[in-house]
């Protein structure tokens, strides 16, 4: 299996405050990503890094920001947390290249209240 | 812009029996590959197979076909002798280098259900 961990796996945070998401791979992979899944909308991008400090919005980047000090740590951050926040976060890690499958971590469940 | 459509939400399959589940994609990149993934109730995402665009063949591993039609766009996973622990969330997903970003483009899910 491939080393991702995600950190925490649960939480409940309280709308307006500021939350953090960690993954923390041992992989070395060059690409890494954070999205959502919600029932009906499958797996959306949020953000994704390519390289140390490099990083891109996804589809639904509204209200999350992103970091990448370290090649193994991706974090994603709700700046002011949103009931509409409330999923479950999956971090994935990647090589370059078409042919290479993305590897996920175990997912962390947020509820927003 | 790159799109995934499965349009099955929820398949139900006997067991022992073959199952098809539908994916078609949208890209105007020409090289780009091709995923499926499972999800069981306990969550994580488990990679299946992948098919190329350039690969002439269609993909196997195991139980698991791709039949893969390039000029219709079509990318569906085959599961032969379904069992019951086939039963789950499936996402086909696409990566394309040019005009996708390097990211990965996933479907809204296909949920199956193996029946005894």
């Amino acid at each position: 299996d491939a080393g991702i961990t995600q950190s925490p796996r649960h939480k409940v945070t309280e709308t307006g405050t500021p939350v953090t998401l960690r993954c923390h791979q041992t992989e070395n992979h060059r690409y890494m990503y954070w999205y959502r899944q919600d029932p009906g909308h499958g797996l959306r991008l949020i953000h994704y890094s390519y390289g140390v400090k490099d990083t891109d919005k996804g589809e639904v980047s509204d209200g999350y920001s992103v970091s990448r000090s370290k090649t193994e740590d991706f974090l994603l951050t709700l700046e002011s947390a949103t009931s509409s926040q409330t999923s479950v976060y999956f971090c994935a890690i990647s090589e370059r290249g078409v042919n290479t499958e993305a590897f996920f971590g175990q997912g962390t469940r947020l509820t927003v209240v | 812009a790159q799109k995934i459509t499965q349009t099955q939400p929820g398949m139900f399959v006997q067991e022992k029996e073959a199952v098809t589940l539908d994916c078609t994609y949208d890209t105007s990149d020409q090289s780009y590959g091709l995923f499926w993934y499972k999800q069981p109730s306990s969550g994580e995402m488990i990679f299946l197979i992948y098919q190329g665009s350039y690969d002439e063949q269609n993909a196997t591993e195991g139980r698991y076909s791709l039949n893969f039609q390039k000029a219709r766009k079509s990318a569906n996973l085959v599961i032969s002798a379904s069992q019951l622990g086939d039963s789950a969330m499936y996402f086909c997903a696409m990566r394309a280098l040019m005009t996708g970003g390097n990211q990965f483009y996933f479907g809204t899910g296909t949920s199956l259900t193996v029946i005894p």
